[in-house]
């Protein structure tokens, strides 16, 4: 079983709609999660970093995390062409002194499409 | 401009035929990391350096070397290249502290072994 899984898509959506993209993971050990955006032939970009249960918003972003059902979402608002891309999400343990390094695992990406 | 800069973009090389990837980055970062990326399994981690001589393997470490010689640099090694290397590769870095995610990566380097 891979840590981390992705719906693996595709994923179309009408321009002005919200995206949501979904990622599971099974490491308990792990803390910080990322999602990264990737464009066709080029490199991941970080879009968005959550460390605590809840919510955390960046403009049109929205991460979710819920650890004791061990799932991470995004939700993309407003949703525009440019949006669309790969979306990765990815998983970190932290160490005992809380600061975050080693293995970064990435799930298997999700591709969205974002149709006017 | 900070930036991690990988050379070459693009190689095309023959099975056996020993190369190096090389990774540079100009932010004084201590982490520093390569990533293969293949169709439908996303990116996996291939080595990691936390500093200088500190290295760790990642999920997917056979038949690949690296040396953290110096701070900015983080070459990867294939010593005998075989066709199921063939790969999109990405070199990344972050500073060591804190929680964060590598947010620089390189531009990529497309391998092809035949």
């Amino acid at each position: 079983q891979k840590e981390v899984e992705q719906n693996s898509g595709p994923l179309s959506v009408p321009e002005g709609a919200i995206a949501s993209l979904n990622c599971t993971y099974s490491d308990r050990g792990s803390q910080s999660f990322f999602w990264y955006r990737q464009y066709s032939g080029k490199s991941p970009e970080l879009i968005m970093s959550i460390y605590s249960n809840g919510d955390k918003e960046d403009g049109r972003f929205t991460a979710q995390l819920n650890k004791a059902s061990q799932y991470v979402s995004l939700l993309i608002r407003d949703s525009q062409p440019s949006d669309s891309a790969t979306y990765l999400c990815a998983g970190r343990a932290i160490n005992a002194g809380g600061t975050s390094y080693g293995k970064l695992t990435f799930g298997q990406g999700t591709i969205l499409t974002v149709h006017p | 401009e900070a930036q991690v800069t990988q050379n070459p973009r693009y190689l095309i090389t023959v099975t056996g035929k020993k190369l190096t990837v090389t990774c540079s980055q100009n932010m004084n970062h201590e982490y520093m990391s390569w990533y293969r990326q293949d169709p439908g399994l996303g990116l996996r981690q291939i080595y990691y350096s936390m500093n200088v001589e500190v290295t760790d393997k990642g999920d997917v470490p056979e038949g690949y070397k690296v040396s953290r010689k110096e701070k900015r640099n983080f070459p990867l090694i294939l010593e005998s290249p075989s066709p199921n290397q063939t790969s999109l590769y990405f070199c990344a870095s972050k500073a060591f502290g804190g929680k964060g995610a590598e947010a620089f990566f390189g531009q990529g380097t497309r391998l092809t072994v035949v």
